[in-house]
């Protein structure tokens, strides 16, 4: 069935370090990648997306890129902030599916 | 604003106790979704609705039911609480035909 792989954290970088999440998936077919980040307290929030192979999601200064060919969707940022400081979930929705699964969730913490 | 939130937002129960975790949704989105988080699994599908009086199991409902009366609530009710049910439980809604959920607070649920 559909999985979703990422990196185990938790993952602590110092301000404005270069930030990179690993995430990989396993699906058949052409799924929806997305990142979720929920922060302190609070549930998950749509960080972004991407809809088919080669797509690029960004916000936030946030990026991740959608390859088909790695079965991958790395989350990178070039200069994190404290407030970066969350769990970040990689997710997948495969076409005709109804379900997102979501992967284990990787905690970042940036220090000052 | 329209949103969703989550009652009550902590609970403790004893074990073999009915618990009620209720959730509503002022979107009026088509689906509803409930999930669990526990540290090293992610999220995990509890129960999930398309619409008004239609209910789904998901990837881990053993011991947990909901129903859908109206398009605004998805109340999960546990029937005989157990200590392997103390978890933090999300509620996510999601408009029809669109994959990305928007997720509620969350319920700290603690089972003596």
């Amino acid at each position: 069935g559909d999985s979703v792989t990422q990196m185990e954290g938790p993952v602590t970088l110092s301000e404005e370090a270069f930030l990179t999440i690993n995430c990989t998936y396993t699906a058949t077919g052409y799924p929806s990648l997305f990142w979720y980040v929920q922060y302190p307290g609070e549930g998950l929030q749509l960080l972004l997306k991407a809809t088919k192979a080669d797509d690029k999601g960004s916000n936030k200064g946030f990026e991740a890129t959608y390859r088909k060919e790695t079965t991958s969707f790395h989350l990178e940022k070039g200069s994190v902030q404290v407030s970066d400081s969350a769990v970040y979930f990689c997710a997948l929705r495969n076409t005709g599916g109804f379900k997102t699964i979501f992967g284990a969730g990787t905690r970042l913490f940036v220090k000052a | 604003d329209a949103e969703i939130t989550q009652s009550p937002r902590h609970k403790i129960t004893e074990t073999g106790r009915q618990v009620t975790l209720a959730c509503h949704q002022t979107w009026n989105h088509n689906n509803m979704f409930w999930y669990r988080q526990d540290l090293g699994h992610g999220l995990r599908l509890i129960h999930y609705s398309y619409g008004v009086q239609d209910t789904n199991k998901g990837e881990v409902s053993d011991g947990y039911s909901v129903s859908r009366s109206n398009t605004e609530d998805l109340p999960l009710t546990l029937e005989s609480a157990a200590s392997s049910q103390t978890s933090v439980y999300f509620c996510a809604s999601s408009r029809l035909g669109e994959d990305t959920q928007y997720f509620g607070p969350g319920t700290r649920l603690t089972v003596l």
